[in-house]
C-alpha cells in the first residue's frame, strides 16, 4: 500500500513570493491534516479535512495561507506571500476514521 | 489547549544500554500514540495506546499509558544504533479525527 505522497519535498524561495505544496494521501483516508513543524519542534496542526470541507482551521494563519481539498482526495496548501519566518516542515497526514495518522515524508520550505 | 511535556528532551547513550523516555500532561487523552522521526522523513507511528494503565511491547520497546490517560513512557531495553532518531508523543483530545498535540520531542543518540 502507497504511503502518503507529498510534493516537492525541498522548495527555496525568495520573501513575498508564494509558493504550494501537494499533499495526496493514503487511498481511502477521508481525513487529512496539514501541520507545521520548525526545527526541533513537534508538528502543530494548521488544519484537518474530513473529505472535502475543512473542519478544523483555527490554527491556520488565513491572511497568507489557503489550504483546498476540492475532490476530497489530494489537497494544496499554498503560502501568498511567504514570510522569512515561513521557513520549516509542512507535513501532510491521513487517517481512516481518525484512529491513526499516518504522515508523509514533508516539504521543506526554505525562504530567503 | 493541552500541552504535552516531553523529558528528556535529549539522551545519548551508549549500545545495549536501557532508557525511559516521558511524556506528561496535566491534561486527559482520549489516546496517546508515539512515533519515531528520522532526518528528512516524516513522523512513523510506533504505537497508540487508549486505555488508562495499557502496556504494549514492540519487540525491545514497551509503552505505558498512565492510569488517568495524562502521561505516557517509552522503555528501551538494550539500545541499538538503529534506535537513534527523534521521538515524538501526540495525544488526542478527543475521539475520531482531532488533529494531536505533539510534545516536542526526545533527541536519542546510541553510540556504538
Amino acid at each position: 500500500e502507497a504511503g502518503v505522497v507529498q510534493s516537492p519535498r525541498y522548495k527555496i524561495i525568495e520573501k513575498k513570493q508564494p509558493v504550494a505544496f501537494w499533499c495526496n494521501p493514503i487511498s481511502g483516508h477521508n481525513t487529512l491534516y496539514w501541520y507545521l513543524q520548525n526545527l526541533g519542534q513537534g508538528p502543530e496542526l494548521l488544519i484537518r479535512y474530513e473529505n472535502e470541507e475543512a473542519v478544523d482551521d483555527s490554527q491556520l494563519p488565513k491572511d497568507r495561507f489557503s489550504a483546498e481539498r476540492l475532490k476530497g482526495v489530494d489537497s494544496t496548501l499554498k503560502i501568498q506571500p511567504a514570510e522569512l519566518g515561513d521557513s520549516a516542515v509542512y507535513l501532510c497526514a491521513s487517517s481512516f476514521e481518525g484512529y491513526e495518522q499516518f504522515f508523509g515524508p514533508g516539504t521543506r520550505l526554505t525562504v530567503l | 489547549t493541552q500541552l504535552l511535556e516531553q523529558s528528556p528532551q535529549f539522551l545519548s547513550i551508549q549500545e545495549g544500554e536501557n532508557l525511559t523516555v516521558y511524556c506528561n500532561s496535566s491534561s486527559v487523552f482520549s489516546s496517546l500514540q508515539w512515533y519515531r522521526q528520522e532526518p528528512g522523513e516524516g513522523p512513523v507511528l510506533l504505537v497508540t495506546v487508549v486505555t488508562g494503565g495499557e502496556v504494549k511491547k514492540l519487540k525491545r520497546l514497551t509503552f505505558q499509558f498512565g492510569d488517568a490517560r495524562k502521561d505516557s513512557s517509552l522503555h528501551i531495553t538494550a539500545a541499538q544504533t538503529g534506535d537513534t532518531g527523534l521521538y515524538l508523543c501526540a495525544g488526542a483530545e478527543g475521539g475520531g479525527a482531532d488533529g494531536l498535540t505533539f510534545g516536542k520531542g526526545t533527541h536519542l543518540i546510541i553510540q556504538p
